[in-house]
């Protein structure tokens, strides 16, 4: 079976403060991790995946197969950053169906 | 608006009465998913379609709902004699085989 977790239900920091998202799954097999964002009365969006090994919006996410993480960080955090996170996985399942983690609601204060 | 739609937005029904939800998928998107997310959890995936097929359900699928994509385009989510525990967001997310899934802005479902 295959699981996300994300410990913090709320993270809260302040403005230029570093910013990190914990997440951690177990799966058995080799996983693909990404990062989806949900702003404001937004629609779910991909921020990022890990195998595209990319840095959006000053996010960067590595995966840790030994620690079984995928924590989002970014090192100043931006007031428009405010948002719901949440952590999904997709194994080696032929339908790419994702499994998310309950997700982190980041509050960014001036 | 080329994303994915879906219709309605928000459904209020009494108890043991029957909804249907639709969802747009991105045009020539072979792959449409369903997900459910109730308050304050994650997404929790429930069925999936590539082109007209129906490949993959969930557990958490039971024989109330039932969901078709009869031409491989739009699809239809429906629960038959809804339960207070049927509340939730139900999302609709659709991509080509292997990439990205694009959700759509999802129907909240009241049941009374």
């Amino acid at each position: 079976a295959q699981r996300v977790t994300q410990p913090e239900k709320l993270l809260s920091v302040f403005k230029g403060a570093p910013v990190e998202l914990k997440c951690n799954y177990s799966y058995s097999g080799s996983p693909e991790l990404f990062w989806y964002v949900q702003y404001s009365r937004q629609r779910l969006q991909l921020l990022l995946r890990h195998i595209s090994r990319e840095s959006i919006k000053g996010f960067t996410a590595d995966l840790n197969k030994g620690e079984t993480s995928f924590h989002l960080k970014k090192p100043f955090a931006q007031e428009e950053d405010s948002a719901m996170y949440y952590c999904a996985l997709s194994g080696s399942n032929a339908g790419n169906m994702l499994t998310f983690g309950g997700g982190t609601r980041l509050m960014v204060k001036p | 608006d080329t994303g994915v739609s879906q219709d309605p937005r928000h459904k209020i029904t009494k108890r043991g009465q029957n909804v249907t939800f639709r969802c747009d998928p991105i045009s020539e998107h072979n792959r449409l998913y369903w997900y459910r997310q109730t308050l304050g959890q994650g997404p929790e995936f429930l069925t999936y379609f590539q082109n007209e097929a129906q490949l993959e359900k969930s557990r958490l699928l039971s024989d109330r709902f039932s969901a078709e994509r009869p031409k491989g385009s739009f699809s239809t989510l429906e629960i038959q004699r809804t339960e207070q525990g049927d509340s939730a967001m139900y999302l609709c997310a659709s991509s080509l085989i292997g990439n990205e899934q694009f959700f759509g802005p999802g129907t909240r479902l009241t049941v009374l």
